[in-house]
């Protein structure tokens, strides 16, 4: 298993520009979740879903949507980038049954 | 609201030297816990849990009880080595399976 992916590693926008975080699991996990990290902050939760067209809005959702149409693919969208939303994201998966969650090498994001 | 607080970073130590990473929560219920951890350049990895109070998690030398009546889940090891430089995340599982994670301690060993 190759557990959870992200893609890409690191990107620079431009403010205004959009894009999409792309986040894949292949250990058929229903709940998925999209954090940022900012620097001496921890994570904070933007987005999760707790199944194939199921999501719903965490603690920090504003500036980003998202979709859930396959177990295994959880994207993050940045509709118009603002240099705020500069940050690491990590995308993490769980099983049902379980609490713990496992996490995504993460994108780290600049928006200058 | 259910919240975590962990003791300020850097901490930097000598190899071998005995580790210990506060964290307090408060929360209704009561919640597992949580250590993660953080390598340099990697996403998080679970380092060890407990689920009810006076449990012990326990990993790689790591250790944390979950304590109740101080509402703590202090990182402990006995002796440190380079290679658990890391930033170590404490949390809390919330409602719908949701964590709720400390702001991180960073840990620097040297040789």
């Amino acid at each position: 298993n190759a557990g959870v992916t992200q893609t890409p590693k690191f990107r620079i926008l431009k403010i205004g520009q959009s894009m999409t975080l792309q986040c894949t699991q292949d250990m058929n996990h229903n709940y998925m979740y999209w954090y940022r990290q900012d620097p001496g902050m921890g994570l904070k939760l933007i987005y999760y879903s707790v199944g194939a067209g199921i999501t719903d809005k965490g603690e920090v959702p504003n500036g980003y949507n998202v979709s859930r149409s396959t177990t295994e693919d959880f994207p993050l969208r940045l509709e118009l980038a603002a240099p705020s939303q500069t940050s690491v994201y990590f995308c993490a998966s769980r099983k049902a049954e379980q609490e713990t969650q496992y996490f995504g090498p993460g994108t780290r994001l600049l928006v200058l | 609201g259910n919240s975590v607080t962990q003791m300020e970073g850097p901490v930097t130590l000598s190899e071998e030297a005995f580790l210990t990473i506060n964290c307090t929560y408060t929360a209704t219920g009561y919640p597992s816990l949580f250590w993660y951890v953080q390598y340099p350049g990697e996403g998080l990895q679970l380092l060890l849990k407990a689920t009810k109070a006076d449990d012990k998690g326990s990993n790689k030398g790591f250790e944390a009880t979950y304590r109740k009546e101080t509402t703590s889940f202090h990182l402990e090891k006995g002796s440190v080595q380079v290679s658990d430089s890391a930033v170590y995340f404490c949390a809390l599982g919330n409602q719908g399976g949701k964590l709720i994670f400390g702001q991180g301690t960073e840990l620097s060993v040297k040789p």
